[in-house]
């Protein structure tokens, strides 16, 4: 059963980088996959932030794309998240995810870690 | 870039049927499939419903998904106190190339 573990500081300075970790268990982050970051600020909804493949492929959130990159380390079987220039607005709890692959019935996000807070403060 | 539309609230007694439902575009759910996530106070998101009406292993036949055209709609029979949860719809842009949520549906069992 793949499980996922979100890691990193809970507390960024405004104008510095935000940095996750996401640990892949139970599988391969090689197999035929995309991973994703999405987040969620209190009380409002989800946001997708982006996503990439074994290979290296991404995509990002059209809105956060200046600022956003996603990596991925086959060693560790595990993916990360980078966003920079960070302001309060992006105070949220952060999800790594798996998107499962259905075929002609298309993805979903199938497999979610807890989340990870993060808060931006000054 | 906007998010799909959803009601911000719906509610419903226990045993009823209520419907929650999802407005795109042609970009997003006129060309693509929408999923349904439900998600439980202080938990993470937990798929419910993908590809427009499948059920993944273990959601109860209580859950329905239906698309037509640019919108889609989630139904709940029978239902439960449980079923008290906000739920997204989702569906990947094709134009844009991201996956895009609806701003969530507050669901309260009465």
């Amino acid at each position: 059963q793949v499980q996922l573990q979100e890691s990193g500081p809970g507390l960024v300075k405004p104008s510095g980088a935000l940095s996750l970790t996401c640990a892949v268990s139970g599988g391969s982050i090689s197999s035929s996959n995309w991973w994703s970051w999405v987040r969620q600020p209190p009380g409002k909804g989800l946001e997708w932030i982006g996503e990439i493949y074994h290979r290296g492929s991404t995509h990002y959130h059209p809105s956060l794309k200046s600022r956003v990159t996603i990596s991925i380390d086959k060693s560790k079987n595990q993916f990360s998240l980078k966003l920079s220039s960070v302001t309060a607005a992006d105070t949220a709890m952060y999800y790594c995810v798996r998107e499962g692959d259905y075929g002609d019935y298309g993805k979903a996000f199938d497999i979610w870690g807890q989340g990870t807070m993060v808060t931006v403060f000054s | 870039q906007s998010m799909l539309t959803q009601p911000p609230s719906a509610s419903g007694t226990p045993g009823q049927r209520v419907t929650i439902s999802c407005s795109g575009s042609s970009s997003n759910i006129g060309s693509t499939t929408v999923n349904w996530y439900q998600q439980l106070p202080g938990t993470a998101p937990k798929l419910l419903i993908y590809s427009n009406n499948q059920r993944p292993s273990g959601v109860p036949d209580r859950f329905s998904g239906s698309k037509s055209g640019t919108s889609a709609s989630l139904a709940i029979s029978g239902l439960q106190s449980e079923d008290e949860a906000d739920y997204f719809c989702a569906a990947w842009d094709d134009s844009l190339k991201y996956w895009v949520f609806g701003g969530g549906t507050k669901l309260s069992v009465l």
